[in-house]
């Protein structure tokens, strides 16, 4: 069975510390994807990021930047310098590859970033 | 390109009432699902649908109903309200082709109150 386990409930830390949200995952297949979504306090659940399982490259975007190992099974997302704006629960999820590509969610991390 | 919406966006119910939420997207998306968001839980998959006419059951699809009668809609019932069905209820849609494949884009949420 698939399974997606974000540890951290919830994390704080002062403005423009880094932060590293972890994600676990569980599956039997050879092929699936990974995504991380951003909830903030409006409720809304916006796309960050996609990966398949084939790319093990790590991706950089602006201050983001994902750490994906499949050894591990582990989709890391660290926050450099992290901002006041960052603050929301982030979400780790699982796709399988092919047919539905129904996703199995995380339960979240709460990110609190502090003035 | 409003994307996926939502409607309505609030709603409070007193246990045994029916209600329908109405999902629309304008992506010419084949796939769409709906999920509920509780609590230190994620996001559930309650039904969801691969094309016009159909549906299938998600993760949690009891005391739910759906349809999918044009591909742009997918109306998700509930045919007697509970208080245990109070929750936020997300829509989300997946095209299947292009380069973010496998990607589901998300509406801004329904908020449910069942008294």
């Amino acid at each position: 069975a698939q399974k997606v386990t974000q540890a951290q409930t919830e994390i704080s830390v002062v403005e423009k510390e880094d932060v590293t949200l972890d994600c676990v995952y569980e599956t039997r297949d050879t092929t699936y994807y990974l995504f991380w979504y951003k909830q903030p306090p409006s409720g809304e659940l916006v796309f960050l990021i996609r990966r398949n399982s084939f790319d093990e490259q790590n991706e950089i975007s602006g201050r983001y930047s994902w750490n994906f190992q499949k050894s591990t099974s582990s989709f890391n997302f660290t926050i450099t310098a992290s901002q006041v704006v960052d603050s929301a629960v982030y979400f780790c999820a699982l796709s399988e590859a092919s047919g539905t590509y129904k996703y199995i969610f995380g339960t979240g991390t709460r990110l609190k970033v502090l003035a | 390109n409003a994307g996926v919406t939502q409607t309505p966006k609030f709603r409070v119910l007193k246990t045994g009432q029916s209600m329908t939420l109405l999902c629309a997207q304008d992506m010419n998306h084949e796939y769409m699902y709906w999920y509920r968001q509780d609590p230190g839980m994620g996001l559930r998959l309650i039904h969801y649908s691969v094309g016009e006419g159909t549906t299938a059951k998600g993760e949690v699809p009891d005391g739910y109903n759906v349809s999918r009668l044009k591909k742009q809609n997918f109306l998700l019932g509930l045919e007697s309200a509970a208080p245990s069905q109070t929750s936020v209820y997300f829509c989300a849609s997946r095209g299947t082709s292009g380069g973010l494949l496998a990607t589901q884009y998300f509406g801004p949420g329904t908020r449910l109150t069942v008294l």
